[in-house]
């Protein structure tokens, strides 16, 4: 397996614009979590879906953020309008649900600079 | 939040040192998993510990886990170039073990 694929690798865009960032998890594997990573806040938990379906998105920090997974392979993390604080890497991990504990495989995440 | 913290921020060592890190933690986890994250790069898992368990190994890597002090350290014997890199650790929420929070991480760096 190519392990967890994120697209793009690298995004810059203008302040205001539509922003769509792309993971496909490792097959079989039945959690999906998106991170956003920033040297302020380090690393955080935007929202996790199991089985294709959102659980948590506590950590969505506004109206602006979206997620979606409309298969086993494949799901989105769109943000609109983009602010230059949402500049970040954002990461994409699955996991396989494990009794007592999920190790996490991540993938090389998207740099986002908006400008 | 449970978002755990470790100590030190950054630890710069020779090669062939011992290094150790700590990371503490607020509310009561089902298990702590060590992570290693390469400049530029995503995260990689290193050792889960489950909250019955009170050490574990996995080749040059110990791993201890203190639930009473709500704590835990992760020691790499005899270092090596490689293993610079950022070293987090994740906890869960105890009632749902499917759900992390990752420690703002300590940078390493071993010198040749």
């Amino acid at each position: 397996d190519a392990g967890v694929i994120q697209s793009p690798r690298h995004e810059v865009t203008e302040m205001g614009q539509e922003v769509t960032l792309r993971c496909k998890p490792i097959s079989g594997h039945d959690y999906l979590f998106w991170y956003r990573q920033t040297m302020m806040r380090g690393l955080e938990l935007l929202i996790y879906f199991n089985n294709n379906v959102p659980i948590d998105d506590s950590g969505m920090p506004e109206d602006r953020f979206s997620a979606k997974m409309p298969n086993a392979s494949f799901s989105t993390l769109k943000i609109q309008p983009s602010e230059p604080r949402d500049s970040a890497v954002y990461f994409c991990a699955s996991s396989l649900k494990l009794a007592g504990g999920n190790e996490q495989f991540f993938g090389p995440g998207t740099r986002l600079t908006v400008l | 939040s449970q978002q755990g913290e470790e100590d030190p921020q950054a630890l710069s060592i020779q090669e062939g040192e011992n290094a150790t890190m700590n990371c503490s933690y607020k509310t009561s986890i089902n298990n702590l998993q060590w992570y290693r994250q390469n400049s530029g790069r995503g995260l990689v898992h290193l050792i889960l510990i489950r909250s019955n368990e009170r050490e574990k190994h996995s080749g040059r890597l110990r791993v201890t886990l203190d639930t009473s002090k709500k704590s835990s350290s992760l020691l790499i014997t005899a270092s090596r170039a490689a293993d610079t890199a950022s070293y987090f650790c994740a906890t869960d929420e105890g009632y749902n073990f499917n759900k992390f929070y990752f420690g703002s991480g300590t940078k390493l760096n071993v010198k040749p």
